[in-house]
């Protein structure tokens, strides 16, 4: 399983753009990049996952560095209901389940 | 509606007394994970099916088992439980597509032991 090392937490305003890194430098040519997130007494939920192009849907955005080794996921406005746990996951391609890291600790501040 | 239903959302069991979690899907997912998360981590892979096709994490205990019947249905068997095994254990399904794929969970059961 490639690892990855995310922040262990950030804070942003509400309203505010958020960028949330990760890297997975031992990621292989194959893996996608997946992130997760988890909110408060919930199980975890999709956000979005992308291969080598960037990737926007109606939650987020993803960055993906051009060697791969890194991404970047983007809240383009962050509520209080952003607020959670953000895990950024590489693998999942063919029969490879998914894997959690520790993931950014999101705080949205009013 | 919930895709992944996990009962019951709270169990409390005995020191020793087996247990079992039950998870059911209405995605016709092929694969179908266990995780445990315990208090401020991350969850943890106990095991996932692929189909039929068991797979078990090297670090997933002996007392930890899994029952899949038919392609809804999983099961986890805890056949006796510790203190440490008190946790949040989370089901998830996800249809392997090898380019990349969505995984939904459940809303996790709460495990007490006392």
């Amino acid at each position: 399983d490639a690892k990855t090392t995310q922040p262990n937490s950030m804070e942003s305003n509400e309203e505010e753009p958020v960028h949330l890194p990760c890297n997975h430098s031992t990621i292989s040519g194959t893996d996608y990049i997946h992130w997760y997130r988890q909110l408060p007494s919930q199980g975890p939920e999709y956000v979005i996952h992308g291969l080598t192009s960037n990737v926007n849907n109606r939650m987020a955005s993803l960055a993906i560095a051009e060697d791969r080794k890194s991404s970047t996921l983007i809240l383009h406005r962050a509520t209080l209901r952003d607020a959670a746990v953000y895990y950024c996951i590489p693998g999942n391609s063919g029969n490879t389940p998914l894997v959690f890291g520790k993931g950014t600790r999101l705080s949205v501040i009013a | 509606d919930a895709m992944v239903i996990q009962n019951p959302r709270y169990q409390v069991t005995q020191f020793g007394k087996p247990v079992t979690l039950s998870c059911s899907q209405t995605l016709n997912h092929n694969v179908m994970y266990w995780y445990q998360q315990k208090s401020s981590q991350a969850p943890k892979l106990l095991f996932h099916y692929y189909d039929k096709d068991f797979n078990n994490e090297a670090d997933t205990p002996d007392n930890f088992q899994s029952r899949r019947p038919n392609t809804s249905f999983c099961f986890l068997d805890i056949r006796s439980p510790g203190l440490g095994d008190a946790a949040m254990y989370l089901c998830a399904t996800s249809r392997q597509t090898g380019r990349g794929t969505e995984a939904f969970f459940g809303q996790g059961t709460r495990l007490t032991v006392v």
